[in-house]
């Protein structure tokens, strides 16, 4: 059973515009949800993350937002920017910070045009 | 500094065969973990340690993989008798403690002929 759902297989978006990427999820012990960025020939690099104790978290271009009750976060970038096109995981967390196991998405593959 | 390595980058080996993967964590990191990722899918978890106490198995496909991490540090991820469905991009990842955030090395290539 697929978890964690990235529906989207891929986006296009212009240069300058906001890009929305977006994960739905079916375990409600997920309490800890984190987006990775991941280029060709390279290994995912952690992008930004948000604890279900909070419904959005910002970094600069970057924001996630969650809503608990639709099982649903979303990655937002604005602006875009032609390097901002690669592989975007969603992946989510049971919890302990000693260690936990990532369950992650299939990936939506981003391509912002110049 | 240095991020996770990951050796060899790239595995061809016959069917049947014995393989080691090795994973060298980033410096400090408590945490190590093993994913399996198919083309097209995310990364599949596999296995974790904290120090070199194998925590969390259950991801192991088989008996034919193990995984070790016996001073702590570097691990490896054995894979016997392979076969072809095998074919695969093994990642390690590391954490430091108390961080949920995980640092992944840039993967192993295995094909399995």
């Amino acid at each position: 059973d697929q978890q964690v759902k990235q529906n989207s297989p891929s986006l296009s978006v212009q240069e300058g515009r906001i890009s929305i990427l977006n994960c739905d999820y079916t375990n409600s012990m997920f309490d800890y949800f984190l987006w990775y960025k991941k280029y060709p020939a390279e290994g995912p690099t952690f992008l930004i993350s948000i604890s279900s104790i909070k419904d959005k978290n910002e970094d600069g271009r970057f924001t996630v937002f969650l809503n608990k009750s639709a099982k649903h976060l979303s990655l937002h970038i604005v602006p875009s920017q032609p390097g901002d096109s690669a592989v975007y995981f969603c992946a989510a967390s049971e919890g302990g910070t000693s260690g936990s196991r990532l369950t992650f998405g299939e990936g939506t593959q981003l391509t912002v045009n110049p | 500094g240095a991020g996770v390595s990951q050796s060899p980058r790239y595995k061809v080996t016959k069917r049947g065969q014995d393989v080691a993967l090795r994973c060298d964590p980033i410096s400090g990191h408590v945490s190590l973990y093993w994913y399996r990722q198919a083309l097209g899918q995310g990364p599949e978890f596999l296995t974790y340690f904290n120090y070199e106490a194998q925590q969390d198995k259950s991801g192991l496909p088989n008996d034919r993989f193990s995984a070790e991490r016996p001073e702590g540090s570097i691990s490896t991820l054995t894979i016997q008798r392979t076969e072809q469905r095998d074919s695969a991009m093994y990642r390690c990842a590391s954490s430091p403690p108390n961080m949920y955030e995980q640092y992944f090395g840039p993967g192993t290539r295995l094909t399995v002929t």
